[in-house]
């Protein structure tokens, strides 16, 4: 099976601006979650979908904000960027199952650079 | 929430040697610890996970252990080849049906030949 792809993989942008994410988990997994990778706070949790539901949220603020789609593709925005947003974005499917904690295998990321 | 607390945050073994990563968590309904293995710009790699209804698992140079009343986890490297050199992050997740995983902080090892 190919693995969890993201696009792109590669961003640049400004302050104030908006930035959408991509992940496609592996095929036959319904979850998705997503994680924050910094030098100084190391990897959190952003949000995790499942079946198109938000089914989890970490500590972050509003602006950052995600959607499912039915083939379980999974899109992550983030908008009026600070610079503290510089990061690489990972995102992580498992699975399937709706009661129980399942493996999660990563995708590449998107490095996300704010100037 | 969790916190997970993960040491050393740097480890450096001869080759051949043994290594071991410990880490603590805080909330005793965690029941997943997953290890992950991240080298240089590429992505977190599972290496070996538990659940906490088993003390210790094994595969071939790997073994993680479990203490549920101590709440802390162990990651042991046998016979460390310097392609281990990479940055270990070991992980816990609080509730049944969430895949979110608290992470510790890592730990970088390097396997000196």
């Amino acid at each position: 099976k190919a693995g969890v792809t993201q696009t792109p993989r590669y961003l640049i942008k400004t302050r104030g601006q908006q930035v959408t994410l991509s992940c496609s988990p592996i095929s036959g997994h319904r979850s998705v979650s997503w994680y924050q990778q910094t030098p100084g706070q190391g990897l959190q949790f952003l949000f995790e979908y499942f079946s198109e539901t938000q089914r989890n949220k970490g500590n972050f603020p509003g602006r950052f904000s995600g959607r499912q789609f039915s083939n379980s593709r999974s899109e992550m925005n983030v908008s009026t960027l600070e610079l503290g947003d510089s990061a690489l974005y990972l995102c992580a499917s498992s699975p399937l199952s709706s009661e129980s904690t399942d493996t999660q295998y990563f995708g590449p990321g998107t490095r996300l650079t704010v100037l | 929430g969790e916190n997970v607390e993960q040491h050393p945050s740097t480890l450096s073994v001869q080759e051949g040697d043994s290594a071991v990563i410990k880490c603590t968590y805080s909330d005793s309904a965690s029941n997943y610890f997953p290890w992950y293995k991240q080298e240089l710009g590429k992505r977190p790699q599972l290496i070996i996970d538990i659940r906490s209804n088993v003390g210790e698992k094994k595969d071939q140079r790997i073994a993680v252990t479990l203490n549920k009343t101590a709440k802390h986890f162990s990651l042991h490297i046998t016979e460390t080849q310097p392609e281990d050199s990479a940055v270990y992050f070991c992980a816990a997740s609080i509730r049944a049906g969430a895949n979110n995983l608290f992470f510790g902080t890592g730990t970088r090892l390097t396997v000196i030949p």
